[in-house]
C-alpha cells in the first residue's frame, strides 16, 4: 500500500530556510505522477505548493514560486520542499501529496506542523 | 491573480441535497480547470472525492456527484449524512507557459 511520510524540522526561525522531505513507501517514485507541497495554516484553508515530476520538471504556486524549490531523489524514493525567507505566515501544516497529470492531490501524507518562531 | 471562491458555510438537514459551489475570477470554469474537491473533517488530512469535474475515485460515497453549473464547478450531495459534516475545498487547474492549482477558500457544511 503506497503511503506518503513527511519529516523535518518542526521549529524553524524567522528569516531561515524551511527543509522538508517526503519518503514514498509502496511506489517507485521514479514510475510516473506528479510529487508535491500542499499547505495549511493553523484554522485555515489549503494552499497548494508545488509539484514536481519524477524527471525534475516543476511548477509552482505564482505567489510562493520565488522563495519554493522542489527536488527528486530516486535513489532514496524521496522528494524534498524548500522553502526560503520564512515568516510568522510560513507556519503551517505541511502535506505531501501524489498528483496525476491533470488530476489533484490523490495521496496525501499524514501532515507535520511546522512553526516559525525565534 | 487567480482567485477561486466558494460559500463560506451551508447548513443541510440529514437527507436533504446540497450543492456547493466553486467559482474563479477569471471566468467561467469548464472542463479545462479540470475541478477537483476534498472533504476535510477536524484533525484529519484531506481527502479527494472527486477528479475531473465529475469523476469519482474508488472510495468516493454514490451520494457525492460534481458537475458544472452556471459557470462554476458544483459539488452536490444527495441523502446527506451526519458524518458529511465537513469543510470541502475546491480545486482547480491553470493551464498555459506556468500552469498550477489553486484552492478555495472551503466551505464548511453543518449538518443540523
Amino acid at each position: 500500500q503506497e503511503q506518503l511520510q513527511e519529516s523535518g524540522p518542526g521549529l524553524v526561525k524567522p528569516s531561515e530556510t524551511l527543509s522538508l522531505t517526503c519518503t514514498v513507501s509502496g511506489y517507485s517514485i521514479s514510475s510516473d505522477y506528479y510529487w508535491g507541497w500542499i499547505r495549511q495554516p493553523p484554522g485555515k484553508g489549503l494552499e497548494w505548493i508545488g509539484s514536481i515530476y519524477h524527471s525534475g520538471s516543476t511548477y509552482y504556486n505564482p505567489s510562493l514560486k520565488s522563495r519554493v524549490t522542489l527536488s527528486v531523489d530516486t535513489s532514496k524514493n524521496q522528494f524534498s520542499l524548500k522553502l526560503s525567507s520564512v515568516t510568522a505566515a510560513d507556519t503551517a501544516v505541511y502535506y505531501c501529496a501524489r498528483n496525476a497529470n491533470h488530476v489533484g492531490p490523490t495521496i496525501w501524507g499524514q501532515g507535520t506542523l511546522v512553526t516559525v518562531s525565534s | 491573480q487567480t482567485v477561486v471562491t466558494q460559500e463560506p458555510s451551508l447548513t443541510v438537514s440529514p437527507g436533504g441535497t446540497v450543492t456547493l459551489t466553486c467559482a474563479s475570477n477569471t471566468g467561467a470554469v469548464t472542463s479545462g480547470y479540470y475541478p477537483n474537491w476534498f472533504q476535510q473533517k477536524p484533525g484529519q488530512t484531506p481527502r479527494a472525492l472527486i477528479y475531473n469535474t465529475d469523476n469519482k475515485h474508488s472510495w468516493t460515497p454514490a451520494r457525492f456527484s460534481g458537475s458544472l453549473l452556471g459557470g462554476k464547478a458544483a459539488l452536490t450531495l444527495s441523502g446527506v449524512q451526519p458524518e458529511d459534516e465537513a469543510e470541502y475545498y475546491c480545486l482547480l487547474y491553470s493551464g498555459g507557459a506556468q500552469p498550477f492549482w489553486m484552492f478555495g477558500g472551503g466551505t464548511k457544511l453543518t449538518v443540523l
